[in-house]
């Protein structure tokens, strides 16, 4: 398997523009996560899906974020309009179910400019 | 509020010493502590796990040490290489499957 799979794997967009990240999770896997990573704040959890339904999005931060998941092999999650202070790495992680390893994508790295 | 918290920030190990890194929680809900390893440009992937039943677990070099009373839990690198160097992660699992990962801490082993 090819593991978790991103893109892109980085993004430099400037200031009110709209971002779209994609995922594709572990085929199989029935969880999908979508984390920010940055030096400040560390690894924060934005949302989760479980078989495709979202479960819990308290740590979307503002109405500006949105994700979805269509079907049990995509993901998005999109930022309209893009601040400077969404620049960061976000991370798309699945698991096959609960409590078990949460496998992570190689990251989208953001700048907004 | 932080619902995990890691200690030391960062952490300088010369090679074949041992690394100690430290994470306390509150929520006596969580059922599951995994530690993950990250390095540059890369996700973090799953290194070693422990359950709140067991007091300990070692794979390889590393080591979990866990105190329910205490509600801590630490990673030991035993014998620690240059090639650990990488940001550490403790976490914590809570009600439905959610994970609350703790700051981080970046080990830098010296050769």
């Amino acid at each position: 398997d090819a593991g978790v799979i991103q893109s892109p794997r980085h993004e430099v967009t400037e200031m009110g523009q709209e971002v779209t990240l994609r995922c594709k999770p572990i085929s199989g896997h029935d969880y999908l996560f979508w984390y920010r990573q940055t030096m400040m704040r560390g690894l924060e959890l934005l949302i989760y899906f479980n078989n495709n339904v979202p479960i819990d999005d308290s740590g979307m931060p503002e109405d500006r974020f949105s994700a979805k998941m269509p079907n049990a092999s995509f993901s998005t999650l999109k930022i309209q309009p893009s601040e400077p202070r969404d620049s960061a790495v976000y991370f798309c992680a699945s698991s096959p179910g609960v409590g078990d390893t949460q496998y992570f994508g190689p990251g989208t790295r953001l700048t907004v400019l | 509020q932080q619902q995990v918290k890691q200690s030391p920030q960062s952490l300088i190990v010369q090679k074949g010493g041992i690394s100690i890194i430290n994470c306390a929680y509150e929520n006596t809900a969580f059922d599951y502590f995994p530690w993950y390893q990250q390095f540059p440009g890369k996700g973090p992937a799953l290194l070693i796990a422990i359950r709140p039943d067991v007091s300990e677990k070692k794979e390889g070099r590393f080591t979990i040490s866990f105190n329910k009373s205490a509600k801590q839990f630490s990673l030991h690198i035993m014998d620690s290489q240059p090639g650990d160097s990488a940001t550490y992660f403790c976490a914590a699992r809570g009600g439905f499957n959610k994970f609350y990962f703790g700051s981080g801490t970046k080990l830098n082993v010296k050769p």
